[in-house]
């Protein structure tokens, strides 16, 4: 089935570790994207890519980090800099970037605990 | 600017009733709105957009209404069932913009049986 596959779904970090949260999508999708989710504010851009080898900072991109080595596969890694990392990760992808009005499609997200 | 203000944060209605949830914007330059709805644990799954040179467009139950004068937008869900239960998103976007969307804070919907 086509989708976006997030891994893994629950994940428990000690203080001062980094950590990877994988995300692969197979809709041949140019555009990815991660989102971070906190109770009663909404989701907010960690970082975003629109094509191989690039990718640019959202609006809390401190203490993160992510690569776009393959069009299907842009992971992020959550740093110890980070430094209030629990919430809902969720990955994201779309079929052009710059188009708005393109759908924009959603995995099932990760939850990060910070032990 | 980019922010998108969404209200209310929660909203409990009885089956059958018509929940209506409300955002608004500042920036002139959005010109695509879409809602999203997300189920707990889940991710958030487009449900309906709107582009500004309509005034409200409907999909099934669902419809969103359009003020771009006010620059505001609505999401209505009719005859609401309690499966509808989940937290809906708005958001807006600008064409051509890598970025993509800017999501509202979202609105918890609890629809009593």
């Amino acid at each position: 089935d086509g989708g976006i596959t997030q891994s893994p779904k629950y994940l428990f970090r000690k203080e001062g570790q980094n950590v990877t949260l994988s995300c692969e999508q197979n809709l041949n999708h140019d555009a990815m994207y991660w989102y971070r989710q906190d109770p009663g504010q909404g989701l907010r851009l960690i970082y975003y890519s629109q094509i191989v080898n690039d990718f640019q900072k959202g609006d809390i991109a401190e203490g993160y980090s992510v690569s776009r080595e393959k069009k299907e596969s842009f992971p992020l890694t959550v740093t110890s800099a980070q430094k209030n990392p629990t919430a809902f990760y969720l990955c994201a992808s779309s079929a052009r970037q710059g188009r708005a009005g393109n759908t924009i499609y959603f995995g099932e997200g990760s939850w990060l605990t910070v032990v | 600017q980019q922010q998108v203000k969404q209200s209310p944060q929660s909203l409990i209605v009885q089956k059958g009733g018509i929940p209506i949830i409300n955002c608004a914007y500042e920036n002139t330059a959005f010109d695509y709105f879409p809602w999203y709805q997300q189920f707990p644990g889940k991710g958030p799954a487009l449900l309906i957009a709107i582009r500004p040179d309509v005034s409200e467009k409907k999909e099934g139950r669902f419809t969103i209404s359009f003020n771009k004068s006010a620059k505001q937008f609505s999401l209505h869900i009719m005859d609401s069932q309690p499966g509808d239960s989940a937290t809906y998103f708005c958001a807006a976007g600008i064409g051509g913009s890598a970025r993509q969307l800017t999501f509202g804070s979202g609105t918890q919907l609890t629809v009593l049986p």
